[in-house]
């Protein structure tokens, strides 16, 4: 069984930059797909983008293009989410997931809440 | 971007009664649907992938179907766990996405 283990709370100035971490044990690290999604306070999810670690390989939907990277490091077997150039709006509890092969999520970090506040 | 519109928002009803929430996606996605259900503060948990099938654990109370671009969730008998809030999910390409979400609470 995965498990998915994220980094602790964050509180961020805006204009600075922000990197989640997710931990994954359980099965072999580079054939898992992990994704991150987010719920600003109040709202739904929002699915920001994924990584293959085992093509390297990554993919983001256009409104997070420009300022979200997700990379993975086999070494810690963790996927990391770096988000730059936050604002108020990028307050939000933040998930990663692990993607079955179909394309659907079963795996689920507990979340980590980024405050981003001056 | 495939965009998949809930209906409805919001829902209210009462234990045991009978829900259906509805997904529409903006293109043919096949069977390439998932809904999953979430307590506030919690992360989502899985209840049905490729549209119609229950994943493991999942009472058979719920139930989805659909194909192409219209889907639904139907819960047969609302118990009081289930009142929370539903999301479908595409993984129709590589890029995937949310519904906005359906709440359902006590009447």
């Amino acid at each position: 069984q995965v498990q998915l283990l994220q980094s602790g709370a964050e509180v961020k100035r805006p204009g600075s930059s922000v990197k989640v971490s997710c931990k994954v044990s359980g099965d072999t690290f580079r054939s898992q797909t992990i994704a991150w999604v987010r719920q600003a306070p109040g709202q739904g999810l929002e699915w920001m983008g994924r990584i293959v670690p085992i093509f390297d390989s990554a993919a983001y939907t256009p409104r997070f293009q420009a300022r979200v990277t997700i990379t993975a490091d086999e070494g810690t077997n963790s996927v990391y989410l770096h988000l730059s150039s936050v604002t108020s709006e990028d307050t939000a509890l933040y998930f990663c997931a692990k993607e079955a092969p179909r394309g659907y999520y079963d795996n689920w970090g507990q979340g980590t809440l980024v405050t981003v506040s001056s | 971007d495939i965009q998949l519109t809930q209906s409805p928002s919001f829902l209210s009803a009462s234990v045991g009664d009978r829900v259906t929430i509805t997904c529409r996606a903006s293109q043919v996605i096949r069977n390439d649907v998932a809904w999953y259900q979430q307590i506030p503060g919690k992360a989502p948990n899985l209840l049905i992938y490729g549209a119609s099938t229950l994943q493991g654990g999942v009472p058979s109370r719920f139930s989805g179907s659909g194909s192409g671009t219209d889907f639904t969730l139907t819960i047969s008998s609302l118990q009081p766990e289930d009142f929370a809030t539903y999301y479908c999910q595409h993984f129709n390409n590589h890029l995937h996405s949310f519904g906005q979400g359906t709440r359902l609470e006590i009447k």
